[in-house]
């Protein structure tokens, strides 16, 4: 049973708009939310976090947003750049467990 | 990634022989991962440890063992490979549980 979904497998968005990725999870104990960005060849590097205690964390262009009632997570770029092309993963924990991973989206901004 | 290394980069091997994936990590931290990586199923955890000779499995483990007999070190053992496990493995490297964890640069198998 997938707990964290990222129901998007792909997104193109132009260059210096903004980039809004999405991911829905099912477990309410989750209380820590990751976001992962991951280049071809290479492993995830992380993001941008965010605990349920916040609805809002923001990292320069990047912004998350954890909606707790609705079980959906955000992660906003603004202005998007063609190195922001890559595939983001959420991830989400409960307490100290470990992470569970979505599926991925694959992010491509076009110049 | 500085820090974490895994070995090999690539590795092609056939169904029914033995094959063992090393990540090497310098940063002493206490937790370790196991993840692939499939289109369509994202990462999944196939085993982790929490400190030397401690470890547990993850949602795929079946088909995989693990061992860290050092704190820098963490084996994937595939101990007959099948090419349901071709994918792209990843080790992970993290300072609890909770926090976030820095990943290597992965080990592309296929298993023929």
């Amino acid at each position: 049973d997938q707990q964290v979904k990222q129901n998007s497998p792909s997104l193109s968005v132009q260059e210096g708009r903004i980039s809004i990725l999405n991911c829905d999870y099912t477990n309410s104990m989750f209380d820590y939310f990751l976001w992962y960005k991951k280049y071809p060849a290479e492993g995830p590097t992380f993001l941008i976090s965010i605990s349920s205690i916040k609805d809002k964390n923001e990292d320069g262009r990047f912004t998350v947003f954890l909606n707790k009632s609705a079980k959906h997570l955000s992660l906003h770029i603004v202005p998007s750049q063609p190195g922001d092309s890559a595939v983001y993963f959420c991830a989400a924990s409960e307490g100290n467990e470990k992470l569970t991973f979505g599926t991925g989206t694959r992010l491509t901004i076009i110049p | 990634d500085a820090g974490i290394t895994q070995s090999p980069r690539h590795k092609v091997t056939e169904t029914g022989t033995p094959v063992t994936l090393r990540c090497h990590q310098t940063e002493n931290h206490r937790y370790m991962y196991w993840y692939r990586q499939d289109p369509g199923h994202g990462l999944r955890l196939i085993h982790y440890s929490y400190g030397v000779k401690d470890t547990d499995k993850g949602e795929v483990s079946d088909g995989y063992s693990v061992s860290r007999s050092k704190t820098e070190d963490f084996l994937l053992t595939l101990e007959s490979a099948t090419s349901s496990q071709t994918s792209v493995y990843f080790c992970a490297i993290s300072e609890s549980n909770r926090a976030y964890a820095t990943f290597g640069s992965g080990t592309r198998l296929t298993v023929v």
